[in-house]
């Protein structure tokens, strides 16, 4: 079975520039999330997805970020313009349902690294 | 809100011996889930363990086990007869009964041979 899927794996831009990150979940997940790991930090939940609506995303700086899940299947997530501050590890999860909270296994991505300078 | 704490930010334990990861948290659920995750240098996390707050019993999954204490809100995880593919940063996470996990600091964990 093929794992969570993410594009690219590292990017390095300009701080006020754009960038887009690509996540495939496993086939049949109705659920997707992205996470933001700063270093030396735990991940930190940005939004998450059931099917293409939003079930949550009380952390997504809503300012600058945007995400989508247009036909419920693969993700992006947008940074528009980036800040020194959002270098770091985007990664993506996905579970089976997302309806039977902590009894389901999120499956993470090897995420994407982003450098700010 | 939740908090995660993991007061150890490294740890080093020798191949083959027995290591444990101290994890506290902070809720006024009663309803819960608490879990141990792993990240190794790919960076890919995986589930290690997973315990469900209104099981008595701790969770074990062969080599590794679980400390947990309900009123103390501590969550440890003992790793029995280290292997050098344990090394990796392991993250304590809580997550309520519908959502939102959420993730300790991570603790960084080394194998010597």
């Amino acid at each position: 079975e093929a794992g969570v899927a993410q594009s690219p794996r590292y990017k390095i831009i300009e701080k006020r520039q754009s960038v887009a990150f690509w996540c495939n979940p496993i086939s049949g997940h109705a659920t997707l999330y992205w996470y933001q790991q700063i270093l030396g930090q735990g991940p930190k939940l940005l939004i998450q997805f059931q099917n293409n609506g939003v079930v949550d995303d009380s952390q997504l700086p809503k300012d600058r970020f945007s995400a989508e899940r247009l036909k419920g299947v693969d993700s992006t997530l947008k940074i528009q313009p980036a800040k020194l501050e959002d270098s770091a590890v985007y990664l993506c999860a996905s579970s089976l349902s997302g309806t039977r909270g902590g009894q389901e296994t999120q499956y993470f991505g090897p995420g994407t690294r982003l450098l700010v300078l | 809100a939740q908090t995660v704490t993991q007061s150890q930010p490294e740890m080093s334990v020798q191949e083959a011996e027995t290591v444990t990861l101290s994890c506290t948290y902070d809720t006024s659920e009663n309803n819960y889930y608490l879990f141990w995750y792993k990240q190794p240098p790919s960076r890919q996390m995986i589930l290690v363990i997973r315990q469900e707050a209104y099981k008595q019993q701790n969770a074990t999954e062969n080599r590794f086990s679980v400390n947990f204490q309900k009123a103390a809100k501590s969550f440890s995880l003992k790793i029995s007869d280290s292997q050098l593919g344990d090394t990796a940063m392991y993250f304590c996470a809580f997550m309520k009964f519908e959502n939102d996990m959420r993730f300790g600091a991570g603790t960084r964990l080394t194998v010597k041979p």
